[in-house]
């Protein structure tokens, strides 16, 4: 079946470290990929989206990703953790139907 | 700003006493989807429109109920809620014709069953 994974649950950064979150995807047909953050109590927010344009995406709040279609990954990073990174992260795929599927999440805490 | 508003933010209900969560959009997004969050976990797809055609996911329970009157509004109605239907709950909109877009969401009702 189709799904996604993001490899560990938590993860924990100082700030100003680098931030890694892990995506990849089951398919010989490379998705459209996204990243999600969503905060305590509040709804999911889009940080970007991968639909076959540029393989390096820029999003928002400092935040990027690169599709890797050799190992089937679409990683977010970014460089310098903020405090107010501090959240859960959400890798999604679409194969081209109206539906998203969810990875699992990872919480990320930023630690001063 | 065109957006998605979920209400009531926070809704208790009496077990067995049914609930209305009500979702409007001013994106004129043909899609709407109906997700359940529970606590440290994805948000699992409970059913969607296309427009007026209702899309229900197989293992959602019967329990679950939505209307789609205009489409603007979307509601879920939880008939008999039990304890574990206590959740987070979602709602989305996308445009028709895949999602290359994303989703837009909603900043969620969370219900507590009592």
């Amino acid at each position: 079946a189709q799904s996604v994974t993001q490899l560990g649950s938590h993860v924990s950064v100082s700030e100003g470290a680098l931030v890694l979150l892990r995506c990849n995807y089951s398919s010989s047909v490379p998705p459209y990929l996204f990243w999600y953050v969503q905060y305590p109590n509040q709804g999911l927010q889009l940080l970007l989206k991968y639909t076959s344009a540029a393989t390096l995406v820029k999003g928002i709040n400092g935040f990027e990703a690169e599709f890797k279609k050799s190992e089937t990954s679409f990683h977010l990073t970014k460089p310098s953790a903020h405090m107010s990174d501090a959240a859960e992260y959400f890798c999604a795929v679409s194969y081209y139907t109206d539906k998203l599927i969810f990875g699992t999440g990872t919480r990320l805490q930023v630690f001063p | 700003d065109a957006m998605v508003i979920q209400n009531p933010r926070y809704q208790v209900t009496q077990f067995g006493k049914p609930v209305t969560l009500s979702c409007s959009q001013t994106l004129n997004h043909n899609v709407m989807y109906w997700y359940q969050q529970k606590s440290s976990q994805a948000p699992k797809l409970l059913f969607h429109y296309y427009d007026k055609d209702f899309n229900n996911e197989a293992d959602t329970p019967d329990n679950f109920q939505s209307r789609r009157p205009n489409t603007s509004f979307c509601f879920l109605d939880i008939r008999s809620p039990g304890l574990g239907d206590a959740a987070m709950y979602l709602c989305a909109t996308s445009k028709a014709g895949g999602t290359s877009y994303g989703y837009t969401f909603g900043s969620g009702t969370r219900l507590t069953v009592v």
